[in-house]
């Protein structure tokens, strides 16, 4: 069974400290993997995916994540937080890249608090 | 606003009764998702739509739980007999048969029930 785990449900840094959110999946073959984003009374919205092109991704806000193989991980991090990045954050795996269906499995979601 | 967007935005009931749920997906978006989302939880997957075909159903979807896209557009999501337990965010999702290779979903801002 696929399953992603986000280690710490709460991560609190100062604005314009280093941002890292963790991520890993359990999947025999690399799947696709995202960073979706929510913010109060707001829907998801997409960060960035990995879908086996380069291993670095860039995402919108400044946010990146590395895909580590080896350590089945998919970290995100941002280099300078801003107040605007409080929010909770999902990270999620397609595990079927071969599947034109898009069921996706979320892990249980960390919320960022930003201190001014 | 072209995005994907949910009716009603929030919906308290009394235990027993029936709910529905609509969602309008992205006009061009051939597929269709329900996820739900409790406290603390990433979203779970409930069901898929392609068109109006409805091609995969969680385990979480009880047969209290129906949903339905006639049109291969709208959808609904209905719940009968509500129990306390049911009591979550409901979020639709949709995408476009080529994104949906690569995972990328895009959410609607969700339905908020609490059954009391």
């Amino acid at each position: 069974a696929q399953s992603v785990t986000q280690l710490g449900s709460h991560v609190s840094v100062s604005e314009g400290a280093l941002v890292l959110l963790r991520c890993n999946y359990s999947s025999s073959v690399p799947p696709y993997l995202f960073w979706y984003v929510q913010y109060p009374n707001q829907g998801l919205q997409l960060l960035l995916k990995y879908t086996s092109a380069a291993t670095l991704v860039k995402g919108i806000n400044g946010f990146e994540a590395e895909f580590k193989k080896s350590e089945t991980s998919f970290h995100l991090t941002k280099p300078s937080a801003h107040m605007s990045d409080a929010a909770e954050y999902f990270c999620a795996v397609k595990p079927n890249r071969g599947s034109t269906l898009g069921r996706l499995y979320f892990g249980r979601g960390t919320q960022l608090t930003v201190w001014p | 606003d072209t995005g994907v967007s949910q009716d009603p935005r929030h919906k308290i009931t009394k235990r027993g009764q029936n709910v529905t749920f609509r969602c309008d997906p992205i006009s061009e978006h051939n597929r269709l998702y329900w996820y739900r989302q409790t406290l603390g939880q990433g979203p779970e997957f409930l069901t898929y739509f392609q068109n109006e075909a409805q091609l995969e159903k969680s385990r979480l979807l009880s047969n209290r739980f129906s949903a339905e896209r006639p049109k291969g557009s709208f959808s609904t999501l209905e719940i009968q007999r509500t129990e306390q337990g049911d009591s979550a965010m409901y979020l639709c999702a949709s995408s476009l048969g080529q994104n949906t290779n690569t995972g990328e979903l895009f959410f609607g801002e969700g339905s908020r029930l609490t059954v009391l």
